[in-house]
């Protein structure tokens, strides 16, 4: 157990519609990151917290993408609009004693 | 930009047989590496890491030697076992306050029995 939860563990959606993903990471954990890995490849950078704030974003995070980390606790991920690109697997990690923790991941797949 | 490149998979070996997964890398400063695995149906977890240049990371039998003078981080154990049937990915980070890390594609490997 890494102590970060990863919901939904799969998510179906239509495209055009919007989806949402959250990450609880243990309270200790003040650097929260998402990574988003598609089949075949290893997980890619998208964006990382601070606490609450939303210090880098990776260019691989269009404006259709939002996220956010309202208490410097949990995450979550917003995708509007989906499209067939969007199909990944979206992994949170925590940052701890110079090692990231990953959850499960989020396994999203756009139809 | 960093980078990091895997040996390409997948790698198919017997029991017992000797492993060696090469990972290379390109970056400016000096970043941590490390070794993910990913069992099926789980997450990734961390096998091992080094922090800079000469250091071995060890774990579960594994070991990886950080070196700097051939940018290279290869991944070895001596006896495999079934059970070390999983994708491994090699990674650094980067970014002195970020951390973020940067994967290889990944190598799959089979191990039978």
């Amino acid at each position: 157990d890494t102590g970060v939860s990863q919901d939904p563990r799969h998510k179906i959606t239509k495209r055009g519609q919007n989806v949402t993903f959250r990450c609880d990471p243990i309270s200790e954990h003040n650097r929260l990151y998402w990574y988003r890995q598609t089949l075949g490849q290893g997980p890619e950078f998208l964006t990382y917290f601070q606490n609450e704030a939303q210090l880098e974003k990776s260019r691989l995070l269009s404006d259709r993408f939002s996220a956010e980390r309202p208490k410097g606790s949990f995450s979550t991920l917003e995708i509007q609009r989906t499209e067939q690109g969007d199909s990944a697997m979206y992994l949170c990690a925590a940052w701890s004693g110079g090692e990231q923790y990953f959850g499960p991941g989020t396994r999203l797949t756009v139809t | 930009g960093n980078s990091v490149t895997q040996m390409e998979g997948p790698v198919t070996l017997s029991e017992e047989a000797f492993l060696t997964i090469n990972c290379t890398y390109t970056a400016t400063g000096y970043p941590s590496l490390f070794w993910y695995v990913q069992y099926p149906g789980e997450g990734l977890q961390l096998l091992l890491k080094a922090t800079k240049a000469d250091d071995k990371g060890s774990n579960k039998g594994f070991e990886a030697t950080y070196r700097k003078e051939t940018t290279s981080f290869h991944l070895e154990k001596g006896s495999v076992q079934v059970s070390d049937s999983a994708v491994y990915f090699c990674a650094l980070s980067e970014g002195q306050g970020a951390q973020k890390l940067v994967f290889g594609q990944g190598t799959r490997l089979t191990i039978n029995p």
